[in-house]
């Protein structure tokens, strides 16, 4: 049963330490997203790779935030440092992206992990 | 940035009734997605529609897309009880990968009363 694996479930941190989240994609998908849920925001895309490489990380900010993909079978969110607001719920989803149509293009997510900082 | 907007926000109806959500989005779009979410739980993908098809059908959904007016429906026939949930539409707007930049609506909250 091949899902898209996320850990921690839950993270409890005070302000100011690193974060680390990691993502295990599905074997042989090969478009890899990270995605922050809050109420206000809803869901929003932090940033996306393909065959390991960012594609666009717009979304993410960067003088905290940075997401890696050491290799095929896992990708890293980090926040150093973590503020209050950074608190949600971060999705990773993994796909199968390519140029035949006759690929189905959706996006299998993780569980997620569910950030509170203090 | 999100690109989709949902209609409605929220939507309470009974076991038995139809439902219909609506999404409406901003630039072109390679394909719209429509998915699921439970309280608490990741996303599940329900149906996928290319730009260049107009209804979609699987199961007990229906979806519909206008290009012209970049609005995507969702309706959920002879809903059940189980089918309370998010439901929130995606839309992929580059050109030449499936699975590309997906961006999410805002969502719909669906309650489905027995």
């Amino acid at each position: 049963d091949a899902r898209v694996t996320q850990t921690p479930r839950h993270k409890v941190t005070e302000m100011g330490q690193e974060v680390t989240m990691r993502c295990q994609p599905i074997l042989g998908h090969n478009t890899v997203f990270w995605y922050r849920q809050t109420m206000m925001q809803g869901l929003e895309l932090l940033a996306y790779f393909r065959n390991r490489a960012p594609l666009d990380d717009s979304g993410m900010p960067k003088d905290r935030f940075s997401a890696e993909m050491p290799d095929a079978t896992l990708a890293t969110l980090k926040i150093q440092p973590s503020e209050p607001r950074d608190s949600a719920v971060y999705f990773c989803a993994s796909g199968l992206g390519s140029p035949d149509p006759g690929i189905k293009g959706e996006a299998f997510f993780g569980q997620g992990t569910r950030l509170t900082v203090v | 940035s999100q690109q989709g907007e949902e209609d409605p926000q929220a939507l309470s109806i009974q076991e038995g009734e139809n439902a219909t959500m609506n999404c409406s989005y901003k630039t072109s779009i390679n394909n719209l997605q429509w998915y699921r979410q439970n309280s608490g739980r990741g996303l599940v993908h329900l149906i996928l529609i290319r730009s260049n098809e107009r209804e979609k059908h699987s199961g007990r959904l229906r979806v519909t897309l206008d290009t012209s007016k970049k609005s995507s429906s969702l309706l959920i026939t002879a809903s059940r009880a189980a089918d309370t949930a998010s439901y929130f539409c995606a839309t992929d707007a580059t050109s030449f990968y499936n699975t590309d930049k997906l961006i999410f609506g805002t969502g719909t909250r669906l309650q489905v009363f027995p």
